[in-house]
């Protein structure tokens, strides 16, 4: 069984570009979430798709978007990069059966926006 | 208001000793969950240990432990016999909310963060 994986590992962008980031799922997980931790802080919720559908999101702007697939991975959207979108990006999984909804993260993509 | 505040930035701890880092939490919802994470220097958040509400005995997983105090709302956790690679960031999060699919499932709040340092 694998884990969480996401690509790519890390990233440079410039102001006012788009990125999309990836993550698949671990295997049998129906809910994904994605998270935003700049620097030194905890990490801050963006969104969560259970069975391809947005269903919770943060407070974040609609230039944050994103999308699951049938087999459940993800992709993290986010247009017009500001310099503030640098950080490292989490995506989070989990099966939805357990009781402790125990959310498996993968190792992150860090964007840095120049 | 933080629904999560560690107020310990930093801790420093001798290998093989035991160390409590804190955490409370502030919520309304009768129904949540606490959780321990941590993060080392390579990015990942490892799981740690899981406590929720309604759990009438404090979770234990290994050498870690978490001392539940709902009437205080503190969820602190206990690491045993402190080793070199224990050194990392640890969080503490919270989900409120337990219905399967619903829009608080998969959102956690964490907080600020403790850096735990173990001395050999």
């Amino acid at each position: 069984e694998t884990g969480v994986t996401q690509s790519p590992t890390h990233l440079i962008k410039t102001r006012g570009q788009q990125v999309t980031l990836r993550c698949s799922s671990q295997s049998g997980h129906n809910t994904v979430s994605w998270y935003q931790q700049a620097l030194g802080q905890g990490p801050q919720f963006i969104f969560q798709y259970y069975r391809e559908e947005e269903n919770g999101r943060g407070n974040f702007p609609p230039r944050f978007s994103g999308l699951q697939f049938p087999n459940y991975s993800s992709e993290l959207n986010v247009n017009a990069l500001e310099l503030d979108d640098s950080a490292l990006y989490l995506c989070a999984s989990s099966p939805g059966t357990s009781r402790s909804n125990e959310q498996f993260f993968g190792p992150g993509t860090r964007l840095t926006v120049l | 208001a933080q629904k999560i505040t560690q107020t310990q930035p930093g801790m420093f701890v001798q290998e093989k000793e035991a160390v409590t880092l804190d955490c409370t939490y502030d919520t309304s919802d009768p129904s949540y969950g606490l959780f321990w994470y941590k993060q080392p220097s390579s990015g990942e958040m490892i799981f740690l240990i899981y406590q929720g509400s309604y759990d009438q005995q404090n979770a234990t997983e290994g050498r870690y432990s978490l001392n539940f105090q709902k009437a205080r709302k503190s969820a602190n956790l206990v690491i045993s016999a402190s080793q070199l690679g224990d050194s990392a960031m640890y969080f503490c999060a919270m989900r409120e909310g337990t219905m399967l699919g619903g829009t608080s499932y998969g959102k956690l709040t964490f907080g600020q963060g403790t850096i735990l340092t173990v001395h050999p």
